[in-house]
Parts: structure tokens; C-alpha cells; sequence
């Protein structure tokens, strides 16, 4: 089975610091995604790489950046910790453009105080 | 910008019943997924339907796909307590597969 694993279950961070989500996935898969998920607004896209650091921008990038330096791996990174990005984080990958099933992981619990 | 929006945001049926949730999506797709999120815990992905099929079948699932209309349905038959969760569409789009969801509908199946 394919396996997404993200370093935290929940977190806890000052406003203003640098955080970082990491995600890997154990089954070679080409693309991966981070998402934000809100009560009311579902999943909302972040960023997204289709290779080793390539990237593009999701809907909400603001605030985020990315790092993939490897292909297992895949980290967002908040430069500037806010209050308003308090939220459900998802890792999720898929194997190529032409299977595009996503397999996710339990999901990062974030809170900014 | 949302790919898709769920209709109803909410349901609630006994079991035994069948459930239907409804999605509506913006632009072009490559294909349609619906995925089923238990409280709390990541998404796990249900079934798939490419652009160029209109119905598709698994298990108590059914799929529908109207590319016309940029909408799809997913249809539960014979609702079990188990089936209690959140349901998304999520359209994938473009040579990178971006997948971009919906907002979600809550299905609660009571005893």
C-alpha cells in the first residue's frame, strides 16, 4: 500500500516563526500536493510539484513556499507563521499525469498563537 | 478558486436508504474523482471517471459524469452506518494532474 507520511500530527507555533510541514511518500509517485483544509471551504489547493523541484502555485500560495529536493519528499514551509493560517494541512501524491489517484496523508493540525 | 462545488453541503438519511450528493465544476477536466474523508483523518480516494465516460460503477458506488453540464453525481446504494463521512469531487486537470476540490458534503447515516 502507498504510504504518505506527515511529521506531525499537531503542532503548535508562535506567531512570526518559520515552520515547517514535511511530507514523504513511499511509492515513487511523480506528483505531490499540499493543501489547506477549513471548515466550510473544503480543500484548497497550496502548491503542487510534478518532479524534483519543480513547483507551481495552487490557489492560496501566499504565505508558503516549498521545497522538493527529493522525489519522496515534499515541504511547506510558512516563512512568517500568522494566526490566520491556523489549519488542517494534507499531504497527498499521485503516481503520474496519467494516474492521478491521490493517496493523502493523516493530515497536520496547525495552530498560531 | 474552488473546482467543484458539492450540493447538498449536508444530508442525513437512515440506513438502508440510498444517498446522492451532486457536484458542479468550473472548467475542463481530465477526469473527475470523489474521495471520502472520516472525521479528522485524511482523504481516501473512492472511484474515478475519465472525461470521456459517463458512468462508472463500484461496489454500492455509481458515478455519473455530464461534461455538457460540468457536473457528476455520486449515488451510495444501501447506506450503512460505516458510510457516515464527508464526500468530495475533486477535478484533475492539465498535464501536471492538479487536482483541485470541492467544498464537501456531510453524510450522516443513522441507524
Amino acid at each position: 500500500d502507498v504510504k504518505v507520511t506527515q511529521s506531525s500530527r499537531y503542532l503548535v507555533k508562535r506567531t512570526g516563526e518559520k515552520v515547517f510541514l514535511e511530507c514523504v511518500q513511499d511509492m515513487d509517485h511523480e506528483n505531490m500536493f499540499w493543501y489547506r483544509q477549513d471548515p466550510g471551504l473544503g480543500l484548497r489547493l497550496i502548491y503542487f510539484s510534478y518532479d524534483v523541484k519543480m513547483k507551481e502555485k495552487g490557489d492560496i500560495p501566499e504565505g508558503y513556499s516549498v521545497s522538493r529536493e527529493k522525489k519522496e519528499r515534499f515541504s511547506l514551509i510558512l516563512e512568517s507563521a500568522s494566526t490566520n493560517q491556523t489549519s488542517m494541512y494534507l499531504c497527498a501524491s499521485s503516481l503520474s499525469y496519467r494516474e492521478t489517484e491521490a493517496f493523502f496523508g493523516q493530515g497536520t493540525r496547525l495552530t498560531v498563537v | 478558486s474552488q473546482q467543484g462545488e458539492e450540493d447538498p453541503q449536508a444530508l442525513s438519511i437512515q440506513e438502508g436508504e440510498n444517498a446522492t450528493m451532486n457536484c458542479s465544476y468550473k472548467t475542463s477536466i481530465n477526469n473527475l474523482q470523489w474521495y471520502r474523508q472520516n472525521s479528522g483523518r485524511g482523504l481516501v480516494h473512492l472511484i474515478l471517471i475519465r472525461s470521456n465516460e459517463r458512468e462508472k460503477h463500484s461496489g454500492r458506488l455509481r458515478v455519473t459524469l455530464d461534461t455538457s453540464k460540468k457536473s457528476s453525481s455520486l449515488l451510495i446504494t444501501a447506506s450503512r452506518a460505516a458510510d457516515t463521512a464527508s464526500y468530495f469531487c475533486a477535478g484533475s486537470t492539465g498535464t501536471a494532474s492538479k487536482l483541485t476540490f470541492g467544498t464537501g458534503t456531510r453524510l450522516q447515516v443513522t441507524l
